[in-house]
């Protein structure tokens, strides 16, 4: 069960996009469609912001996209805001009916 | 409106267990799936355990054989039983609730318990 693989940070500048992958395996990310994105500002609780690779809850705000490429799924986030500025964690199912984080990439809003 | 409380805690030495218990509100914890995930001191989010609507049970291998999920209906309460602990089960614990009509992601989280496994 080893993590996704994320890049440990990103960034970018307010009003641009910014794209965070995801990389995994055919035993999780490339064989499910099972593959959610978490915004967690520390001290509070994380958010759902994708599930099911594209689907948003409702409430997400439609800057954040969710999308897959084979074994490798990613998160776009458009038109950057200061309170974007967080960390993010991909999540999937695997062939061992477990789920597996990515290590999670700190973005940083400049 | 759904919450989820979790309580437990403490200081324990290496080999010690014990007991976590998410308390949740708003809903009923046997409708849904429900998830423990843990975040170490400065390290990233880490699945641990699930207890699905039927009762079936999943879990991390780093865990598997020294911690069990259960739930009690009657107190709309899930649990967490964790033995034989290491330093390295030191971490807030979170309890998740699964998102209805999605695959194994979560939607409302508890605030967090801290562990801390230590002589």
């Amino acid at each position: 069960q080893s993590a996704l693989t994320q890049p440990a940070s990103v960034s970018g500048s307010p009003g641009q996009s910014i794209t965070i992958s995801c990389s995994g395996t055919s035993s999780d990310v490339g064989g499910y469609r099972y593959v959610s994105w978490y915004q967690h500002h520390p001290g509070k609780a994380p958010k759902l912001l994708t599930y099911d690779v594209r689907n948003r809850p409702s409430g997400v705000s439609n800057r954040f996209s969710g999308s897959k490429s084979g074994n490798t799924a990613s998160l776009t986030i458009s038109g950057l805001q200061a309170e974007d500025e967080a960390d993010y964690y991909c999540c999937s199912y695997t062939s061992s009916n477990t789920v597996v984080f990515g290590g999670g990439t700190k973005l940083t809003v400049l | 409106e759904v919450q989820l409380v979790e309580t437990g805690g403490g200081l324990i030495q290496p080999g010690g267990s014990l007991r976590l218990s998410c308390v949740a509100s708003g809903f009923t914890v046997s409708s849904n799936y429900m998830s423990w995930v843990r975040q170490a001191p400065g390290k990233g989010l880490e699945w641990v355990s699930v207890i699905y609507a039927d009762g079936r049970t999943s879990y991390a291998d780093s865990v598997k054989g020294r911690f069990t999920v259960s739930r009690d209906t009657s107190k709309n309460t899930v649990y967490l039983q964790m033995n034989s602990l290491r330093a390295e089960d030191t971490a807030v614990y979170y309890c998740a609730r699964g998102y209805d009509g999605s695959g194994y992601a979560v939607d409302y989280w508890g605030q967090g318990t801290l562990v801390t496994v230590s002589s």
